[in-house]
């Protein structure tokens, strides 16, 4: 089955862009998604991109995809303490489960 | 329009006692799921249901009973509790199985089984 692994914490100052990483195993996940967990609460869609592409923005968020190295990323343009939270990286396919990460720990640094 | 609602917010638990974790979507969606979540894990999927009277397994079944009472509520069972089932509960949902149906998260349910 599909491994999805990303680094489980990340630190940056407030104003600097955040790049948050994940890998993947299994190039047949048609949709690759972001989502963020603020504490106590659930798993917010971010954003998402289809594996035909290789980039997509929106507003601050910049996700880019290889498909060659099976690697995802998102970057967090002019990033706020409002974006400390945890973030996972998932991959879907048709007719199987999603697949998620570990969760990257983004802290920002006033 | 609320989403995806789970109750309870918390719970303690004794070893051995049972409970029921209630979901509630008002989206319509045809397939509802039960996720863990335990630090450094990421999600793990419980149980699944495609649609209206299905239920399937997921990665971690044992333990777990789930029951898809109609097509908005879909809750999860606990018969005999343990220590190991100490963690935080995501009801989900989506529109469909295809490939552009993101899921929808609750708040979660944190449970300690002491």
């Amino acid at each position: 089955g599909e491994d999805v692994e990303q680094s489980l914490f990340l630190s940056v100052r407030e104003g600097d862009s955040s790049v948050i990483n994940c890998t993947y195993t299994d190039s047949s996940s048609t949709y690759l998604y972001w989502y963020k967990q603020e504490p106590g609460a659930g798993l917010q869609l971010l954003t998402y991109i289809f594996s035909n592409m290789d980039m997509k923005q929106d507003q601050r968020l910049t996700v880019l995809l290889n498909k060659k190295d099976k690697h995802l990323s998102l970057r967090i343009a002019d990033t706020q303490t409002g974006d400390s939270a945890i973030y996972f990286c998932a991959g879907h396919n048709y007719g199987q489960n999603f697949v998620f990460g570990p969760g990257t720990r983004l802290s920002v640094l006033p | 329009n609320a989403g995806v609602t789970q109750t309870p917010k918390f719970q303690v638990l004794k070893t051995g006692q049972s409970m029921t974790l209630q979901c509630a979507q008002d989206m319509n969606h045809n397939s509802m799921y039960w996720y863990r979540q335990d630090p450094g894990m990421g999600l793990r999927l419980i149980y699944y249901s495609a649609s209206e009277g299905t239920t399937d397994k997921g990665e971690v079944p044992n333990g777990y009973n789930v029951s898809r009472l109609n097509k908005r509520e879909f809750s999860l069972r606990l018969e005999s509790a343990a220590p190991s089932q100490t963690s935080v509960y995501f009801c989900a949902s989506s529109e469909v199985e295809t490939n552009d149906s993101p899921l929808h998260f609750g708040n979660g349910t944190r449970l300690t089984v002491t």
